[in-house]
């Protein structure tokens, strides 16, 4: 199975701060690496999909970057709604395997 | 708005089991993968299976095989999950999700259904 390691695991940010949380895979995903964030007791919501490609309506202050095994999403100035767990999500091969999740928190 | 709504969800015994199931509305569900994934409560997200949009090629986690059974009935817009000797570390809220097409990143998830295994 690929696994997926998410770091940091928690980081303190104040609004209009630029944020980037990197995910590495244990092997090559070709680029089939997503992000999603998750607001408590809330679903998870897709932002970023195939290392680097905006979901619709997601607003453009999210970016995804990287390839091969080691990929980042930055969010250029935080935002009060930003404020929530993020995950990374290899789609390559199954089992489709999360990251641990990163809490952003302020 | 498209829209997957999960039920079924609830308490259950240890060894028992207990069938969910998500009802698709306003968008084209026979065209389109789908899967199931679970978090436990506190703790991050696991994919548990995946179906084709003909319920021909399906997948499971190894923490599933052999006791949940996805599928799916596109006459009905529904997706179903049936488990089977449920132990207490099935424990979660379950979500069904939609697959992008061709790239397996859920872009609509439900609200969830939680299943508690317990005596």
């Amino acid at each position: 199975d690929i696994q997926m390691t998410q770091s940091p695991s928690s980081l303190s940010a104040s609004v209009g701060d630029r944020v980037t949380i990197t995910c590495r895979a244990s092997q090559n995903i070709n680029n089939y690496l997503n992000w999603y964030h998750q607001k408590p007791g809330k679903a998870p919501k897709l932002l970023i999909y195939t290392a680097s490609s905006l979901q619709s309506g997601v607003p453009s202050r999210f970016s995804g970057s990287g390839s091969g095994t080691d990929f980042t999403l930055t969010i250029s100035s935080l935002q009060p709604e930003d404020f929530a767990t993020y995950y990374c999500q290899q789609s390559d091969r199954t089992p489709f395997t999360f990251g641990g999740g990163t809490k952003v928190q302020i | 708005e498209v829209q997957l709504v999960e039920s079924g969800g609830g308490l259950v015994q240890p060894g028992g089991s207990l069938r969910l199931s998500c009802a698709a509305s306003r968008f084209t569900f026979s065209g389109y993968e789908m899967n199931w994934v679970r978090q436990p409560p506190g703790k991050g997200l696991e994919w548990v299976s995946y179906i084709s949009s003909s319920g021909t090629t399906i997948y499971y986690a190894d923490s599933v095989k052999g006791r949940f059974t996805i599928s799916r009935d596109n006459a009905k817009n529904s997706l179903y999950l049936q488990m089977n000797s449920l132990r207490a570390e099935d424990t979660a809220v379950y979500y069904c999700a939609r697959s992008l097409p061709a790239r397996n990143a859920f872009d609509i998830w439900g609200q969830g259904t939680m299943v508690t295994v317990s005596s």
